[in-house]
């Protein structure tokens, strides 16, 4: 069984473009959450999708990020414009519906703003 | 609000030297507790849990402890190897809410 993916591994961009990330979770799973790690600091949530719709996006930052999963599967999370404190670590995470509280982490997204 | 807090690194240890990493915690209701593992260019796992008081979670030679009373679960090992080198993530998940709050890892480096 494939793990979550994630793409691009690293993303170096400068102040003011547009980045978006992608999520892949495990064929099935129906909730799926997005972290980020800045700095070494911790491991801060930022949003939570049951199928395709918003649960929780108490954690995104600001609106300059958006976040979808259309149909239920892979997910995005564009940032624009990025700014330099969104440089970090992007986790995605996916979980099966039956209230198993474990989650399956990718292995992160790195995005460097210059 | 709810919050982990776990020792700094990094932490360095010789090949077969004993392990522990503090991790306490701050948490409305009866909270989950976990302890993930991040190897190198891979995604963090999960190392062990333990969901109620006094429960013990244990795997790969590592345990945890959930204590109420001290509001603690730190990892111990008793002889490491270097394929232990990795980071360390303490969380806890509480009751209605799917998601973690992490502590900010602890970075263990195990020399031969």
């Amino acid at each position: 069984e494939a793990g979550v993916t994630q793409f691009p591994s690293h993303s170096v961009i400068e102040k003011g473009q547009t980045v978006t990330l992608r999520c892949d979770p495990i064929s099935g799973h129906d909730n799926l959450y997005w972290y980020r790690r800045v700095m070494g600091k911790e491991i801060k949530f930022l949003l939570h999708f049951v199928k395709e719709s918003k649960q929780d996006e108490s954690g995104m930052p600001n609106n300059r990020f958006l976040a979808e999963r259309t149909g239920g599967t892979y997910s995005t999370l564009k940032v624009q414009p990025a700014e330099l404190e969104d440089s970090g670590v992007y986790f995605c995470a996916s979980s099966p519906m039956t209230g198993i509280d474990e989650q399956f982490f990718g292995p992160g997204t790195r995005l460097t703003v210059l | 609000g709810d919050s982990v807090t776990q020792m700094e690194g990094p932490v360095t240890l010789s090949e077969e030297a004993f392990l522990t990493i503090n991790c306490t915690y701050t948490a409305t209701g009866y909270p989950s507790l976990f302890w993930y593992v991040q190897y190198p260019g891979e995604g963090l796992q999960l190392l062990l849990k333990a969901t109620k008081a006094d429960d013990k979670g244990s795997n790969k030679g590592f345990e945890a402890t959930y204590r109420k009373e001290t509001t603690s679960f730190h990892l111990e090992k008793g002889s490491v190897q270097v394929s232990d080198s990795a980071v360390y993530f303490c969380a806890l998940t509480t009751s209605g809410t799917y998601k973690y709050i992490f502590g900010t890892g602890t970075r263990l480096k195990v020399l031969a």
